[in-house]
């Protein structure tokens, strides 16, 4: 109930090209859905995040979109950079943002 | 920008041994968190807390953790009795509510 699946475990984009990734939750009362970035030797950062009031959320080059249906959420990197080559978790959390779950992390790496 | 920091960077200990694990959260952010990270694995939710009390935890928060805020900026997490297994990245978090921000982590090797 409280898992978080991520996929897939490893990405190679080119740079320029369109990097996706995918999550799937079990958990109903899952409320909040964030996207980390991290980088080696880093804590992770958070990049977006979305509640499932509504489908799709875009800042810059990233996008969320959300599926409350499907029980299903992803990003999407757009123009991917080399710069973005880094490890990618997305999570979820109550909607008192307690025990929040992470993926399982992708890492990204774009080829320049 | 305001950020979450934690001491030490890296901390070393023999097995049994206590540790005390130190962050200061972003200072108007009232709700804090600790999590670990094994080498290589995903970040796993240890505990929250949120008005000088523990909101939720997790199964691998056991008696051997315990976390406490002993004034008004440092939240620390204490392990009593280290492990082998303990061995891993702690990182710290902290929020107003949603977007919970990280801080760069402390290194615990137990030996």
């Amino acid at each position: 109930q409280q898992q978080v699946k991520q996929s897939p475990q490893s990405l190679i984009v080119q740079k320029g090209g369109i990097s996706i990734i995918n999550c799937a939750y079990e958990n109903t009362a899952f409320d909040y859905f964030p996207w980390y970035q991290q980088f080696p030797g880093k804590g992770p950062a958070l990049l977006i995040a979305i509640r499932p009031d509504v489908s799709e959320k875009k800042e810059g080059r990233f996008t969320i979109s959300f599926n409350k249906s499907a029980k299903q959420f992803s990003l999407h990197i757009m123009d991917s950079q080399p710069g973005d080559s880094a490890t990618y978790f997305c999570a979820a959390a109550p909607y008192n943002n307690n025990d929040m779950r992470f993926g399982a992390g992708t890492r990204l790496t774009v080829k320049p | 920008e305001p950020e979450v920091t934690q001491t030490p960077s890296h901390q070393v200990t023999q097995m049994g041994q206590e540790v005390i694990l130190r962050c200061v959260p972003i200072s108007n952010h009232l709700y804090f968190y600790w999590y670990r990270q094994i080498l290589g694995q995903k970040v796993e939710f240890l505990v929250s807390f949120y008005n000088n009390e523990i909101s939720e935890k997790s199964e691998i928060f056991d008696d051997q953790f315990s976390v406490e805020r002993p004034d008004g900026s440092n939240f620390t997490l204490k392990i009593r009795s280290t492990k082998l297994e303990d061995s891993a990245m702690y990182f710290c978090a902290s929020s107003v509510r949603d977007g919970q921000y990280f801080g760069p982590g402390t290194r615990l090797t137990v030996l």
